[in-house]
């Protein structure tokens, strides 16, 4: 079965500047799908960025951009100058390509505080 | 910009009782997800649906957890006899196929009393 790490349980970073966080996942399956979810105070899950495994290029959004590093079955999210609307609960997600309609597995999650 | 909606936002029971948790999913979305997260912990799958069936489900989901579409529109997550451990935040997601993104609702906050 495929385990998501984030070994981070909180970060913090002041407003303006940037911050990294980071996920690796354990899977023997070539092709999958990666995600960032963000859960603000709300409790709210909001899709942040998604990255397919076939493709090399790391995505992008606006501010947020990740590092998927395929052999090292890593995949972390770097947010650029942090607002504060961005304090929240950030987990990684793995989602097979392979069978029908499967499940995200989730990471335990990062809690991330923008500092003033 | 369409929207994935749960109700009630939040629920209170007694233990013992049945609930039922309703989602009403994005209008061409067709493949639907309950999850689950205990407050403080991982979001954890519960169960998958597509074409009034069970695609997936975990060990979570035993014999009190029962999924239906009742109407062509709500997605409805029942449990039968509700626990104390029954209680977290329980999602609802929806995806156009199964390679999509997943989009979540706001959640519903069950408590078990």
């Amino acid at each position: 079965a495929q385990t998501v790490t984030q070994s981070q349980p909180e970060m913090s970073v002041q407003e303006a500047e940037t911050v990294t966080l980071s996920c690796t996942y354990d899977t023997s399956e070539s092709d999958y799908y990666l995600f960032w979810y963000k859960q603000p105070p709300s409790r709210q899950m909001i899709l942040v960025i998604r990255q397919e495994a076939y493709k090399q290029q790391n995505a992008t959004e606006n501010r947020f951009s990740v590092n998927f590093q395929k052999a090292a079955k890593s995949f972390s999210l770097k947010i650029s100058d942090s607002q504060l609307g961005d304090a929240a609960m950030y987990f990684c997600a793995y989602r097979s390509a392979y069978s029908g309609n499967t499940p995200l597995v989730f990471g335990k999650g990062t809690r991330l505080s923008v500092i003033a | 910009e369409p929207e994935v909606t749960q109700t009630p936002s939040h629920q209170v029971t007694q233990m013992g009782q049945e609930v039922i948790l309703r989602c009403v999913p994005i209008s061409n979305h067709l493949y639907f997800y309950w999850y689950r997260q205990i407050l403080g912990q991982k979001v954890e799958f519960l169960v998958s649906f597509y074409n009034n069936e069970i695609s997936e489900k975990s060990e979570i989901f035993d014999d009190q957890f029962s999924v239906e579409r009742p109407d062509g529109s709500n997605f409805t997550l029942k449990i039968r006899s509700t626990k104390l451990e029954d209680s977290a935040m329980y999602f609802c997601a929806t995806s156009t196929d199964p390679t999509d993104t997943q989009y979540f609702g706001p959640g519903t906050r069950l408590t078990v009393l």
